[in-house]
């Protein structure tokens, strides 16, 4: 199956600074989902990317399926002290592929 | 938005005893649901994928036997760590997936978290 990797594994940012996370797959994916881990909670969905150079807005954030479809960014910018959290991404090797592969995660810390 | 409701949220057990962790779609059916595990500031490791009516698939390097998984309705998967020993401390995850969606969104229990003294 494919392998996911996402960089950096953390992120301290300043309290108002822009910060992205990546995400690289070994093999082209068919879609490509976000999700917000809170310190000591679960994962909770951001968001899906199907298309070829997909690019979705949700407020400060900003994700985007790269033209290949092999990889993807979040984007936040004017990080707030409610951004504190793991980021994954999880991608999906083919449509009819049940399952998703999760990349190892961006662990995102903020400075007031 | 779907809740998965899982429990326990904590356990603490002897070694050598078994624990079962359940999994619950409360208001939606699933005929499919994940177990994870993850290790503190680790990503999540698919352990077995549970199917309603059927054999759970398991991960390479996952015990079947060690991890076995039940997935007797549409909304309720169980875990169970038999013979816990204390390498098998760990939070524990699950999620699933609406019925029908295959490539729709997870939605993830609380987790549990199991010591195993």
């Amino acid at each position: 199956g494919q392998q996911v990797m996402q960089i950096p594994q953390y992120q301290h940012v300043q309290e108002g600074e822009d910060f992205t996370t990546y995400c690289n797959s070994s093999t082209t994916l068919s879609n490509i989902q976000w999700y917000k881990q809170r310190p000591g909670g679960h994962p909770v969905f951001l968001i899906q990317l199907v298309k070829s150079g997909e690019v979705k807005k949700q407020k400060r954030l900003t994700f985007q399926f790269g033209e290949a479809k092999k990889n993807s960014s979040l984007h936040i910018t004017a990080t707030q002290t409610t951004d504190v959290g793991t980021y994954f991404c999880a991608g999906r090797g083919s449509s009819n592929d049940y399952k998703l592969s999760f990349g190892a995660g961006t662990t995102v810390t903020v400075r007031a | 938005g779907a809740v998965v409701s899982q429990h326990p949220s904590r356990v603490i057990c002897k070694s050598g005893t078994s624990v079962k962790i359940e999994c619950r779609s409360l208001d939606f059916q699933a005929t499919t649901m994940f177990w994870y595990r993850q290790f503190p500031k680790q990503s999540l490791m698919l352990m077995a994928t549970s199917n309603e009516g059927s054999k759970a698939t398991y991960e390479q390097g996952v015990e079947k036997d060690k991890f076995l998984i039940n997935h007797a309705s549409l909304t309720l998967s169980t875990l169970t760590v038999t013979s816990a020993h204390p390498e098998d401390s760990s939070f524990y995850i699950c999620s699933a997936r609406k019925t029908g969606l295959i490539t729709g969104e997870l939605f993830f229990g609380e987790g549990s978290r199991l010591t195993v003294l």
